[in-house]
């Protein structure tokens, strides 16, 4: 897990409900990205951000939101508009975010919408 | 589309037997394909990676060989051990999007 975090490490919110994940990296890493992964499925990019005050929508961005006002850190927003939020989400950070950049994960957080 | 296919879904092997896990790619211009292990309830943890210049690479009992004619690539462990027990993802930078596409994982569990 290196110097990446991410909190709460399990969530539990109401359906309608915004709700924010943390994710902090301590490596001095230009580039964060934000993954979803569901059962027997591989992870799937929901936003990136290359530098600071400045992101991109990956595959499934619908219903989430992000910002990145500081290098060290890229916190995700589930909305009420995402359609079926529960999931194990993970952050990532990389050096420059270059297409062959290696991305080092956080320990997750697991949300889960009753 | 950009698609990683990864098989098996699952594999059970004895302790200090071989395991070889398969991928296959779709952008013949993805130049780049790490692999990742993942733990019950932890993030991904890269195990080892690839760069399209070379056909294989080699890290003490872990090896990954490349195909690009073929557009394959495969993980290989040798003398398993029962903490190799995890689930593994390959995955491959896709030239166009500059991201990163998963497999879907493959589960493997080393019986001792």
């Amino acid at each position: 897990d290196g110097g990446i975090t991410q909190s709460p490490k399990y969530l539990f919110r109401k359906e309608g409900q915004n709700v924010t994940l943390s994710c902090e990296q301590n490596l001095n890493h230009d580039a964060m990205y934000w993954y979803r992964q569901d059962p027997g499925q591989g992870l799937r990019l929901i936003y990136y951000s290359q530098i600071v005050n400045d992101f991109q929508k990956g595959d499934i961005a619908e219903g989430y939101s992000v910002s990145r006002e500081k290098k060290e850190s890229f916190p995700l927003t589930v909305t009420s508009a995402q359609k079926n939020p529960t999931a194990f989400y993970l952050c990532a950070s990389s050096f420059f975010g270059g297409h062959t950049d290696t991305q080092y994960f956080g320990p997750g957080t697991r949300l889960t919408v009753l | 589309g950009e698609n990683v296919e990864q098989h098996p879904s699952t594999l059970s092997v004895q302790e200090g037997d071989s395991a070889v896990i398969k991928c296959t790619y779709s952008d013949s211009a993805s130049n780049y394909f790490p692999w990742y292990k993942q733990e019950l309830g932890k993030g991904p943890q890269l195990i080892i990676d690839i760069r399209s210049n070379v056909g294989e690479k080699k890290d003490q009992r872990i090896a990954v060989t490349l195909n690009k004619t073929a557009k394959h690539f495969s993980l290989h462990i040798t003398e398993t051990q029962p903490e190799d027990s995890a689930v593994y993802f390959c995955a491959a930078i896709m030239e166009y999007g500059n991201k990163l596409v998963f497999g879907a994982g493959t589960i493997l569990r080393v019986k001792s």
